[in-house]
């Protein structure tokens, strides 16, 4: 049963243009939202984090929004660089739980 | 920096042997993960532990174990590896906190079942 989705395995998006990445869940108790980026052979790296009282968080060119109502969160890159090129996962907790449930990744590639 | 540091990058192990996956972190955090990454899968949360000697099995502890007895280290065990077990496993660690700090993740070990 994954609780966590990425219904798109991979996206290309032309350098300049903005990525949309997205992602939907199922488990009302979660609460707590983040965006992880990996690169081959290494371990994934934290990006940006939203927590359920929040609808938006900013950080530089990424964004993350969040529309609970629809149990969906998209990651918005703008402009798109070609170091963005990786596999990005989204990730959701419930009530301070110390684990995290992760979706299956979107491999993103920015193209020069 | 966090540095979470896994001691093999690749690994390759036959059928029926127990395989050793060590995992130490720098950062004195309480808590600790096992994941394991398969394409179009993602990353599952295999066991995890929140203090020392302490194991909580995650979503698919079957065929693994664990152990922890300092808090920087923490073990994850094939006991009788099987070619299913070939995969990416990642190491996290992360602090206990009421911020929700984030894990930070070793750079993985591919092992190999043959």
């Amino acid at each position: 049963d994954q609780q966590v989705k990425q219904n798109s395995p991979s996206l290309s998006v032309q350098e300049g243009r903005i990525s949309i990445l997205n992602c939907d869940y199922t488990n009302s108790m979660f609460d707590y939202f983040l965006w992880y980026k990996k690169y081959p052979a290494e371990g994934p790296t934290f990006l940006i984090s939203i927590s359920s009282i929040k609808d938006k968080n900013e950080d530089g060119r990424f964004t993350v929004f969040l529309n609970k109502s629809a149990k969906h969160l998209s990651l918005h890159i703008v402009p798109s660089q070609p170091g963005d090129s990786a596999v990005y996962f989204c990730a959701a907790s419930a009530n301070l739980d110390e684990k995290l449930t992760f979706g299956t990744g979107t491999r993103l590639t920015i193209i020069p | 920096d966090v540095k979470v540091t896994q001691s093999s990058r690749y690994l390759v192990k036959r059928t029926g042997e127990k395989v050793f996956l060590e995992c130490v972190q720098d950062m004195d955090h309480e808590n600790m993960f096992w994941y394991r990454q398969d394409p179009g899968l993602g990353l599952r949360l295999i066991y995890f532990s929140y203090d020392v000697k302490m194991k909580e099995k995650g979503d698919i502890p079957e065929g693994y174990s664990v152990s922890r007895e300092k808090k920087e280290r923490f073990s994850l065990i094939l006991e009788s590896a099987s070619t299913n077990q070939t995969s990416m496993y990642l190491c996290a660690s992360r602090a206990w906190d009421r911020d929700n700090s984030p894990l930070h993740f070793g750079n993985g070990t591919r092992l190999t079942v043959t």
